[in-house]
């Protein structure tokens, strides 16, 4: 059974960079797919925030490209999330995911728990 | 940004009830669409892919149509545990966006 989980820090300073990792179990990340992150606050809903996939290519929502960087450790099973500049807009609850395909987007099948950050000094 | 526009956004029903849950996407995005079910303080759960694709696990009550810019998610005889909030999900290109939700309350 594929299980993601999420860690890092619940509050991060504004301005400061807010980094999650997201550790996979149960599936290789080297084998294939997309991996991504997707954030819900309550006032945006869900957005997507980018994918990677196992090879390092990556691809970004384009709102959020300028401060978004996406990384994958296939050692370790992870894959990170870094986003720089961060204000009160960055708060919310951060998902790790799997999408169910490799060869175009694809749904997300398989979701870590998520994680809430908040943005405060 | 292709913009998805899920309606009604709060749907009141009864259990035994049929209910539908419309998405409208900006633009045609052909068969490229999900819908997940989301439960207070728990993570997406994948119900449909490309527009009518029942993923594994999911009863059968769930049902999606639709193509191009016009879809919808029925739920034939609404149970307790349907009681959710409804997310429609395009993938269309690399630039994925989501609906805003429909909550589905108890009348």
């Amino acid at each position: 059974q594929v299980q993601l989980q999420e860690s890092g820090p619940g509050l991060v300073k504004p301005s400061e960079t807010l980094s999650l990792t997201c550790t996979v179990s149960g599936y290789s990340i080297s084998s294939s797919y997309y991996w991504g992150w997707i954030r819900q606050s309550p006032g945006k809903g869900l957005e997507w925030i980018g994918s990677i996939f196992h090879s390092g290519n990556t691809y970004y929502n384009p709102s959020l490209r300028s401060r978004v960087t996406i990384s994958v450790d296939t050692s370790q099973n992870q894959f990170s999330l870094k986003l720089t500049s961060v204000t009160a807009a960055d708060m919310a609850v951060y998902y790790c995911a799997r999408e169910g395909g490799a060869a175009r987007p694809t749904p997300f099948d398989y979701w870590g728990q998520g994680t809430l950050v908040t943005v405060s000094s | 940004d292709i913009q998805m526009t899920q309606s009604p956004s709060t749907l009141s029903a009864s259990v035994g009830d049929r209910v539908t849950i419309t998405c409208r996407a900006s633009q045609s995005i052909t068969s490229w669409l999900a819908w997940y079910q989301q439960k207070p303080g728990k993570a997406p759960n994948l119900l449909i892919y490309k527009a009518s694709s029942l993923e594994s696990g999911v009863p059968s009550r769930f049902s999606g149509s639709g193509s191009g810019t016009e879809f919808t998610l029925t739920i034939s005889s609404l149970q307790p545990d349907d009681f959710a909030t409804y997310y429609c999900h395009q993938y269309n290109n690399y630039s994925q966006t989501f609906g805003q939700g429909t909550r589905v309350e108890i009348k």
